[in-house]
């Protein structure tokens, strides 16, 4: 199928390894953070999500970080696995609203 | 967690046609919101699909070239009207039960227009 994130930035991370991805967010008033992750041929899928009262959360093999001073969030995945090849997107839901402004996307390719 | 379909997968339509999306979610919800995916791109939302009012269009998207309807708690369409190459995209239906909570994505509809 169709490819997604041609043209995004590329994260080759060998097998095993951990992957850092890197987001910086937009808006200070945006107090609820998602990591999806899309395959090709697929929509967004959620992976994890963080609240801005927190600076940390941990799920089954991945690890979010909020730094709200520099409006950033990284996404950590341990022994990245081939399965993991696909491209992510942070999400900022801003506060008091519905609606979720998406990150510019990185695709992560799992090198064998 | 909401499941999203959505109808067709994909088409090819020539320019000037128009093309209904469909997206069906397994339970009623609040909010359904279309996105648009363009090659190599992030999403960019469309509009938010309001059911029993007109749907809510973000700045660059006008309902005369997008019209959605909405007729229930499930249910939502997105049309793409009088296409051109630039439409060609992935266009995704997502739905929330509120602020503050995820947001649900169905697998998209891959449009080429020719």
């Amino acid at each position: 199928g169709e490819s997604v994130g041609l043209h995004l930035p590329t994260l080759s991370v060998q097998e095993g390894d951990n992957s850092i991805i890197n987001c910086a967010y937009s808006n200070s008033a945006s107090d609820y953070f998602i990591w999806y992750k899309q395959e090709s041929g697929k929509g967004p899928q959620f992976i994890i999500d963080i609240r801005s009262n927190m600076d940390k959360r941990q799920g089954q093999r991945v690890t979010v970080l909020l730094n709200k001073t520099v409006k950033h969030l990284s996404l950590q995945i341990a022994a990245t696995q081939p399965g993991d090849s696909a491209v992510y997107f942070c999400a900022e839901n801003l506060s008091g609203t519905y609606k979720y402004i998406f990150g510019t996307g990185t695709r992560l390719k799992v090198l064998a | 967690s909401a499941v999203i379909s959505q109808k067709p997968s994909r088409d090819i339509c020539q320019r000037g046609t128009s093309l209904t999306i469909q997206c069906q979610v397994d339970s009623q919800v609040t909010m359904m919101f279309w996105y648009r995916q363009q090659p190599g791109q992030s999403l960019t939302l469309i509009a938010t699909a309001n059911q029993g009012s007109e749907a809510t269009y973000e700045s660059g998207f006008v309902i005369d070239k997008f019209p959605i309807s909405r007729p229930n708690l499930t249910f939502s369409t997105l049309t793409v009207s009088n296409m051109s190459p630039e439409d060609s995209s992935i266009y995704l239906c997502s739905s929330m039960s509120g602020g503050g909570t995820e947001a649900f994505f169905g697998q998209g509809t891959r449009l080429t227009v020719v």
